[in-house]
């Protein structure tokens, strides 16, 4: 079974303070994803990679960078949290070729921006 | 701009009943659809997907769904729903320029015991 753990389930941040969210996949995958979920919104694409070191931007980059260092790893950071950033964020993983599009995703991290 | 629509953001039914859920999307061009479940606390997974041949597709639990190119459509269905199938459910599209999904904005399903 593909595992992707996120590290934090819950965080609460204050405006201003940087975030990191990290996401580990253990199945080799080459592709890695980082969605916000919002109700009424569905998943909005943050930023995605496909290999090491190399990343792309999704719909909604502002305000978020990513890094990934280790084709396992990719870290979503927020520079400067704002209440707006208040959200579920879910990352997911997926191989290249035929069946992408199916993601493996993880149990998100709910974050709280006060 | 390609979308994808999912008609109804909320649905509630009794155990037994029916189950259709509605999804349509913009391309024109060749699609893979897929839709995604995701449970009370848990991940997101894949419930089923339709990348080409028979337009009618099965998935876990029960669940099916047709493609129907002249509608742009890929409704999910299931026949008789359970309690355990309360969840939300998302329709997706492969964006073929780049390979990345398109997402429905998902329909909380609820089913009363």
């Amino acid at each position: 079974d593909v595992k992707v753990t996120q590290s934090s389930r819950y965080l609460v941040k204050r405006t201003g303070e940087k975030v990191f969210l990290e996401c580990v996949q253990d199945m080799d995958h080459e592709n890695m994803f980082w969605y916000r979920q919002d109700p009424g919104l569905g998943l909005r694409l943050i930023y995605f990679s496909y290999d090491v070191k190399m990343k792309e931007k999704g719909d909604i980059p502002e305000g978020y960078s990513v890094s990934r260092e280790k084709k396992e790893r990719f870290s979503l950071i927020l520079e400067s949290a704002s209440t707006n950033q208040t959200s579920m964020y879910l990352c997911a993983s997926s191989l290249v070729g035929a069946d992408t599009g199916e993601l493996f995703f993880g149990e998100g991290s709910r974050l709280t921006v006060l | 701009a390609q979308s994808v629509s999912q008609h109804n953001h909320h649905v509630i039914l009794s155990e037994a009943a029916s189950l259709e859920l509605g999804c349509n999307y913009s391309y024109g061009g060749t699609v893979n659809l897929f839709w995604y479940v995701q449970y009370p606390g848990q991940h997101l997974q894949l419930l089923l997907k339709y990348f080409s041949g028979d337009p009618l597709v099965k998935g876990i639990k029960g669940f099916e769904a047709e493609f129907i190119k002249s509608k742009f459509s890929f409704n999910l269905r299931k026949p008789s729903v359970q309690w355990s199938d309360t969840a939300e459910y998302f329709c997706a599209v492969i964006r073929d320029s780049n390979y990345q999904l398109i997402w429905g904005a998902g329909t909380k399903l609820i089913i009363k015991p």
